[in-house]
């Protein structure tokens, strides 16, 4: 079975400073690794995405993500904090592997990210 | 490019009755898949169909859902005989193929059970 967990229900970052939002997996093969934005009543908005190649992806507004194998981890960053990125952000996971139609993707929980001006 | 559409965005229902959401892919999408989130919760996958087709409903409740992805018109998750159990905001996500692709996510049906 997949998981991923995100061990930070919520981050605080002031304006202008860097951020990292954590996310660590799990799957029997290699994985297919996706960040979303969600903004309070709306629907999930896809940020970036790691398939394969090189390790450190570049996706919507600003953000970055860096796979990490050996610590089956793709933690979400931004070099510099705006007040508009407070929103909630979900890792989501698929095994590349799994084959006979499983497609359904596997999120974390959430983690809440506040940037204070 | 209009995308993912989900109706109707708020749902209310008393327990026994039954819910219909409705899906609309982005153009060109023939791939649709259902979640379900719970207050403070990820979202829980629950089916994937392709056009006329389940192709995966590992995530399925065994009593009461179903899903169907017709030739024309939109998916619809149906949930019959509600509980308040099945209060939820239920999201819709379609894909222009499997696995690689990124889903694109609906506003969500809230539907609350009283």
């Amino acid at each position: 079975a997949q998981s991923v967990a995100q061990p930070e229900d919520q981050v605080n970052v002031a304006e202008g400073n860097p951020l990292t939002v954590k996310c660590t997996y799990s799957v029997s093969g290699n994985p297919y690794l996706f960040w979303y934005v969600q903004y309070p009543n709306r629907g999930l908005q896809f940020l970036l995405k790691y398939i394969t190649g090189d390790n450190l992806v570049k996706g919507s507004y600003g953000f970055e993500a860096e796979f990490n194998k050996s610590q089956t981890s793709f933690h979400l960053k931004k070099p510099s904090a705006l007040v508009s990125d407070s929103a909630l952000y979900f890792c989501a996971v698929r095994d590349a592997n799994s084959g006979g139609g499983a497609d359904g993707l596997t999120f974390g929980k959430g983690t809440h990210l506040i940037i204070q001006p | 490019n209009a995308g993912v559409m989900q109706n109707p965005r708020h749902l209310v229902r008393r327990r026994g009755q039954e819910a219909r959401l409705r899906c609309s892919p982005m153009k060109g999408h023939s791939h649709v898949y259902w979640y379900r989130q719970l207050p403070e919760e990820g979202l829980k996958f629950m089916v994937y169909l392709q056009k006329e087709n389940i192709i995966d409903e590992s995530g399925m409740p065994k009593e009461r859902f179903s899903a169907e992805f017709p030739k024309e018109g939109p998916s619809i998750l149906r949930i019959q005989q509600v509980v308040r159990g099945d209060s939820a905001a239920y999201f819709c996500a379609s894909s222009s193929g499997r696995g690689i692709y990124e889903q694109y996510f609906g506003p969500g049906t809230r539907l609350t059970v009283t």
